[in-house]
């Protein structure tokens, strides 16, 4: 079954500090994997997209990084700001034979003053 | 910046009861979607549709679900006869082409079933 788990479920850090969220996923074949952040009672926007081929990605202070050997991708936030307070979605599309998006669990992430 | 809007915000209604949720997508997208979020849960795939016709639907997008292009501009997401695990956010998406292109994602609209 396609899956897509990411941890940790929720991290709390003080400004200004780096982090690294995590995305395992047994979706196979695919043909893009993206991170997506969601503020609270919004919609999910996109970060970052990698296709299987690529090993990292980068989007400002936004890194993402890929390893299609062992199904692991993270992302890393650099000096981060209060504005980065939000869910990160790992989300992954099959290759073939679909439309959809196969969504993470979501890291909850917060930024302390 | 073009940008995916869904009406209402929110919308309160009755077990059993119709509702509509609107959407307008990026004018020039031809792929359309609807995802659900249960409060607290990942967000689940309900249904693409492309050309006037669905293109692929989850198991969730059963009977009690309809989509509908009434126009050049709208995209609706009709629940016949609500329940009370309906009660979610409802968010439409949008996307230049199908498969593998990046999808834009509306504010979402937050559904309660009483």
């Amino acid at each position: 079954k396609n899956q897509v788990e990411q941890s940790p479920q929720s991290l709390i850090i003080l400004e200004g500090k780096n982090c690294t969220l995590q995305c395992n996923y047994t979706v196979s074949p695919f043909s893009n994997l993206r991170w997506y952040k969601q503020d609270t009672g919004r919609g999910p926007v996109s970060l970052t997209i990698m296709t299987f081929s690529e090993n990292t990605k980068s989007n400002g202070r936004y890194t993402a990084t890929l390893d299609a050997d062992t199904k692991q991708s993270s992302l890393h936030i650099t000096a981060s700001q209060l504005s980065d307070s939000a869910s990160y979605i790992c989300v992954v599309t099959p290759t073939s034979g679909t439309y959809k998006y196969i969504f993470g669990t979501g890291t909850r992430l917060k930024v302390l003053a | 910046e073009p940008e995916v809007t869904q009406t209402p915000s929110h919308q309160v209604t009755q077990m059993g009861q119709e509702v509509i949720l609107r959407c307008v997508p990026i004018s020039n997208h031809l792929y359309f979607y609807w995802y659900r979020q249960i409060l607290g849960q990942k967000v689940e795939f309900l249904v693409s549709f492309y050309n006037n016709e669905i293109s692929e639907k989850s198991e969730i997008f059963d009977d009690q679900f309809s989509v509908e292009r009434p126009d050049g501009s709208n995209f609706t997401l009709k629940i016949r006869s609500t329940k009370l695990e309906d009660s979610a956010m409802y968010f439409c998406a949008s996307s230049l082409q199908g498969q593998g292109e990046t999808q834009y994602f509306g504010p979402g609209t937050r559904l309660l079933v009483l």
